[in-house]
């Protein structure tokens, strides 16, 4: 099946730090969505993009849609302990009917 | 608003057993997804509904694996016989149309 490659598998950041992980595939797709998730729980949306160059922010995230339609990064500025978790990115292909392709997640940790 | 709700929390069985999950998803939305997530690794898509239609159900196996949503509003998702290989956690997400996704917390199944 379709895949997304998402890195990096985990970071390891001081409290404060800028924090940057991306996705990229082989196939275009019409939609990227960036996920968290913490222990016990379900994804959470943090960021939507629909359009090809889109940059999005929310608070100290900011997330990107690739002009190729086949990647897409996500920035967190000045970390803080409680962005700790799994972030996943997801996407839609052109043509699917609603359904997320994920990625396997990048772990963050921060040290206070 | 409420979000999605699932039930139970956490299943623990024995492989050759059998195990339902149910799935109550936000009000008004018309399409209801559940996913597999294998430790370690991003939700993979099981199955799609459309109100009580099946979308996708391509990534579900059907020898063990069946879903429905007899209503167009709640769904279950049952395996019969259960594989040490299901041990993951189960999603479901729902959304209004194909758009933005809401997950549920997730039930967690252990497989002995």
């Amino acid at each position: 099946g379709q895949q997304l490659n998402q890195s990096p598998q985990s970071m390891f950041i001081q409290e404060g730090e800028d924090v940057s992980m991306n996705c990229t595939s082989s196939s275009i797709f019409n939609t990227w969505l960036w996920y968290k998730q913490e222990p016990g729980e379900g994804p959470v949306l943090l960021i939507a993009l629909y359009k090809a160059g889109e940059l999005t922010s929310n608070g100290r995230l900011t997330a990107q849609f690739g002009i190729t339609r086949k990647d897409s990064f996500l920035n967190i500025s000045a970390s803080i302990p409680s962005d700790v978790g799994i972030y996943f990115c997801a996407g839609q292909l052109v043509g699917s009917q609603g359904n997320l392709i994920f990625g396997k997640g990048t772990k963050l940790s921060v040290k206070p | 608003e409420a979000g999605v709700a699932q039930s139970p929390r956490y299943k623990i069985i024995e492989k050759r057993q059998s195990v339902a999950f149910w799935c109550n998803p936000i009000s008004g939305h018309a399409t209801l997804y559940w996913y597999q997530q294998i430790l370690g690794q991003g939700p993979k898509l099981l199955i799609q509904f459309q109100n009580n239609g099946v979308v996708d159900d391509s990534q579900l196996p059907k020898d063990r694996f069946s879903a429905e949503r007899l209503k167009g509003v709640d769904s279950t998702l049952k395996i019969q016989p259960a594989k040490l290989e299901d041990s993951a956690v189960y999603l479901c997400a729902s959304s209004y149309g194909t758009d933005t996704q809401y997950f549920g917390p997730g039930t967690r199944l252990t497989v002995l």
